[in-house]
């Protein structure tokens, strides 16, 4: 079955820790997001890539960083200078190369990120 | 720049009831709307989308939404509520080469 996959569920990290979170797709979509997801904030774009070897920052991308480096693959660092980072961050795709976005987004089920 | 705002951050309806959880949207140009659902611990679903057809659109588990340019509104109903519809719903608009999503809006139904 296509569909985003994200890993790991569940991260427990230390602070001052960097920490990568994983995300494939098999659905051949060439757009893919990071959002980051904050109870009573909905979601905020953190970065996006509409083409392999390239990508943009969102709207919070301080204390975050991306790679690339093939279409399948998105993975998001979130740094040691992310100063609140225990979050839900959530990977999505959408078909070509996202703009105009007529099309529809395609979701991870999430990864939850706790900073101890 | 586009943005939506979903009114109340939280609503509760008894099952059977009418569910209407409400959306504005702020567009400069003809915008692209969208609902999303989002089930406990799990990414977003898109449940109907306006790409400026017709005004009414119909969704998935017996949703639908009613885009209404005067208003500047997104509403989303269902006539008679389940229990399984309890989640959080998202609005979302276009916005150059991304979607920009509302705060979101918790449904609980009670039985």
């Amino acid at each position: 079955d296509g569909g985003i996959t994200q890993s790991p569920k569940y991260l427990f990290r230390k602070e001052g820790q960097n920490v990568t979170l994983s995300c494939e797709q098999n659905l051949n979509h060439d757009a893919m997001y990071w959002y980051r997801q904050d109870p009573g904030q909905g979601l905020r774009l953190i970065y996006y890539s509409q083409i392999v070897n390239d990508f943009q920052k969102g709207d919070i991308a301080e204390g975050y960083s991306v790679s690339r480096e093939k279409k399948e693959s998105f993975p998001l660092t979130v740094t040691s200078a992310q100063k609140n980072p225990t979050a839900f961050y959530l990977c999505a795709s959408t078909m070509g190369d996202g703009l105009g976005l007529t099309g529809e987004l395609f979701f991870g089920e999430g990864s939850r990120l706790t900073v101890l | 720049a586009q943005s939506v705002t979903q009114l109340g951050s939280h609503v509760s309806v008894s099952e059977g009831a009418l569910v209407l959880l409400r959306c504005n949207y702020s567009s400069s140009v003809p915008p692209y709307l969208f609902w999303y659902v989002q089930y406990p611990n799990q990414g977003l679903q898109l449940l109907l989308k306006y790409t400026s057809a017709a005004t009414l659109v119909k969704g998935i588990n017996g949703f639908e939404a009613e885009f209404k340019k005067s208003e500047t509104s997104f509403h989303l109903t269902k006539p008679s509520a389940h229990m399984s519809d309890a989640a959080e719903y998202f609005c979302a608009v276009t916005s150059p080469q991304k979607l920009v999503f509302g705060q979101g809006t918790r449904l609980t139904i009670n039985p």
